[in-house]
């Protein structure tokens, strides 16, 4: 049973790139969501879904696209890549039915930006 | 609109003491107060958690506190060991709200 897989683990980009940062699920939860985290601002929601082919926008969606096509996976996408993207993006997922259920975490993917 | 305020970015204790880690937040519709811990390259894990209608939740070493008119939330540690080091966030939410996050906190406790 992996949980929550992200992939790339790290990767750097020049500005103006494009990117995909991937997550894929096995526990069937509905709830996917994104942050970043960044030193001295906690994590932040970026884009969350509750189901597949709903996706709605968080706290910074500003930059990033993301879509649900499936219940297994839930992309997220920078088309222009900019240094204050720079961050480490936790992709996290919750059995949407309870919602003080505690969010499942990946690893975590380190992108920088420069 | 900083809904939620740890004050404290650092906390240090000696290995077998309580360590005491605290949060404030504005928002009077969370209900539901949850306390998650990070260790570096990987990502945050459950640790505790607490709803409205009570003031105490205790899980092992680890015991959560809610002051509800205060609008505060605290977690202790007793006693704190070396593994225990890490970022601890407190995270909030309600029925009809996302979860929100502090900041965190980095405990570093010394053998």
């Amino acid at each position: 049973n992996a949980g929550v897989t992200q992939t790339p683990k790290f990767q750097v980009l020049k500005t103006g790139q494009s990117m995909t940062l991937q997550c894929a699920q096995d526990m069937n939860h509905e709830y996917m969501s994104w942050y970043r985290q960044d030193p001295g601002m906690g994590l932040r929601l970026i884009h969350y879904s509750v189901g597949a082919g709903i996706t709605d926008q968080g706290e910074v969606p500003n930059g990033y696209n993301v879509s649900r096509s499936t219940t297994e996976d839930f992309p997220l996408r920078l088309l222009s890549a900019a240094p204050s993207q720079t961050s480490v993006y936790f992709c996290a997922t919750l059995y949407v039915a309870n919602y003080n259920s505690p969010l499942h975490f990946g690893n975590g993917t380190r992108l920088t930006v420069t | 609109d900083q809904q939620v305020k740890q004050n404290s970015p650092s906390l240090s204790v000696q290995e077998g003491r309580i360590s005491i880690l605290n949060c404030d937040y504005t928002n009077s519709m969370f209900d539901y107060f949850l306390w998650y811990k990070k260790y570096p390259a990987e990502g945050p894990t459950f640790l505790i958690s607490i709803s409205s209608i009570k003031d105490k939740n205790e899980d092992g070493r680890f015991t959560v506190f809610l002051n509800k008119s205060a609008k505060h939330l605290s977690l202790h540690i007793v006693p704190s060991q070396p593994g225990d080091s890490a970022v601890y966030f407190c995270a909030f939410t309600g029925a009809n709200s996302k979860l929100t996050f502090g900041k965190g906190i980095t405990l570093s406790v010394r053998p």
